[in-house]
């Protein structure tokens, strides 16, 4: 069956490090796309892609980049982690506008 | 901008119906939508329900829609422990192609 998986599931890191998450599908979804979710925010977008070679900056992009090189992966890079990067980090995959596929999670303590 | 609102917490009797609010931003959106998240999950897509339509039902789910008021709700009928969850209303505004949440609603379900 075809999924979309993140990995690491849980991380705790120190303010400053460079930090990558990783996202994987294989649904051969050509729009893939970072949210992060906070208690009071719902699901606030960081970063999407539409194909190959394509990212685009969501509502929260400051200190996030992402690259995509092929159609599976959008890893999503912290560059210097902060504490307000604490969050639980969501990727999710769609060919159409309004059915994502989410992964389940991958939840970042920058202490 | 606006931002889509919901009511952060619902508790409701095991069998007893959950109606979840949601107060969107564009009336031009052309769908709503409802996804469910399970603890310790990433969201599923639960339904949607076309901008022409005031009422679509689904099994032990109704969602009603007053687009005059901008205004979206979600019944679950004979609710279950199951049902507990995070419930997201989103809609995708005519000025952007992008899905965008609301903040959630905490369904808790007791015996």
């Amino acid at each position: 069956d075809a999924e979309i998986t993140q990995s690491p599931r849980h991380k705790i890191t120190e303010t400053g490090r460079q930090v990558t998450l990783a996202c994987h599908q294989t649904w051969n979804h050509n729009n893939m796309f970072w949210y992060r979710q906070d208690l009071g925010h719902g699901l606030r977008l960081i970063h999407y892609s539409y194909g190959v070679q394509d990212t685009n900056k969501g509502e929260v992009s400051d200190g996030y980049s992402v690259s995509r090189s092929n159609t599976e992966d959008l890893p999503l890079t912290l560059e210097s982690a902060a504490s307000s990067q604490t969050s639980v980090y969501f990727c999710a995959s769609s060919e159409s506008e309004g059915e994502l596929f989410f992964g389940e999670g991958s939840r970042l303590t920058v202490l | 901008g606006e931002d889509v609102e919901q009511s952060l917490f619902l508790s409701v009797r095991e069998g007893d119906s959950s109606v979840i609010n949601c107060t969107y931003t564009d009336s031009s959106s052309t769908y709503l939508y409802w996804y469910k998240q399970e603890p310790g999950a990433g969201l599923q897509l639960l339904t949607y329900i076309f901008s022409n339509m005031d009422m679509k039902q689904d099994q032990r789910l109704t969602v009603l829609l007053n687009k005059k008021d901008k205004h979206l709700s979600l019944r679950i009928a004979d609710t279950q422990t199951g049902d507990s969850a995070i419930y997201f209303c989103a809609e995708i505004p005519d000025n952007t192609d992008k899905l965008i949440f609301g903040t959630g609603t905490r369904l808790q379900v007791f015996p």
